[in-house]
């Protein structure tokens, strides 16, 4: 069975500041790897995923993830966070492409102060 | 990708009630995953759902309980039967384009059980 473990439940950080969330999983084969944004009142969008090549992964509003196949990590990281910023991020993970279930993680609360 | 509309957006119901959601996409789509989101806590998959054949239960989710319909390759809806307020939750459906491509998340419904 897939699991993903989210090291940090809440963090708060103040505009400027780096980030970086942690993200562990558990799966024998192959992963497709996500993260997730949930903004306050909106729906879940993909923020970047990862499925094969290189394993730093760049995605939108300037975030990028690596993929650390030893440390079965996937951790996310932005250098300089903005108040938008501030939503809930979860990790993700399916193996064997969109057609299988996602197991997400159990989210990071990021709350960016002015 | 792939539109997503979910309805009704929320709902207060009384309990012992039953509710039905819908989910409808832009484009036809094989698989269709239907997830609750309980307060304060992740997503955890309810169910698979495929066009033409039963509903996939996830380990402590019935059938009598969250009936699913999929008639045709663009509709599905999930029915919250019997409500307690233990069912509060945001129920989201989500799509799975095939290959690598990530699972896309509708909007979500905000249901609160009194």
């Amino acid at each position: 069975a897939q699991s993903v473990s989210q090291h940090n439940h809440h963090v708060i950080l103040s505009e400027a500041a780096s980030l970086e969330l942690g993200c562990n999983y558990s799966y024998g084969g192959t992963v497709n790897l996500f993260w997730y944004v949930q903004y306050p009142g909106q729906h879940l969008q993909l923020l970047l995923k990862y499925f094969s090549g290189d394993p730093l992964v760049k995605g939108i509003k300037g975030f990028e993830a690596e993929f650390i196949k030893s440390k079965f990590s996937f951790n996310l990281r932005k250098p300089s966070v903005q108040w938008s910023d501030t939503a809930e991020y979860f990790c993700a993970v399916n193996g064997g492409g969109g057609y299988q279930k996602v197991t997400f993680g159990t989210g990071t609360k990021l709350q960016v102060i002015p | 990708s792939a539109v997503i509309s979910q309805k009704p957006s929320r709902d207060i119901c009384q309990r012992g009630t039953s509710l039905t959601i819908q989910c409808q996409v832009d484009s036809q789509v094989t698989m269709m995953f239907w997830y609750r989101q309980q307060p304060g806590q992740s997503l955890t998959l309810i169910a698979t759902a495929n066009q033409g054949s039963e509903a996939t239960y996830e380990s402590g989710f019935v059938i009598d309980k969250f009936p699913i319909s999929r008639p045709n390759l663009t509709f599905s809806t999930l029915t919250v039967s019997n409500m307690s307020p233990e069912d509060s939750s945001i129920y989201l459906c989500s799509v799975g384009l095939g290959g690598h491509q990530p699972q896309h998340f509708g909007d979500g419904t905000r249901l609160s059980i009194l």
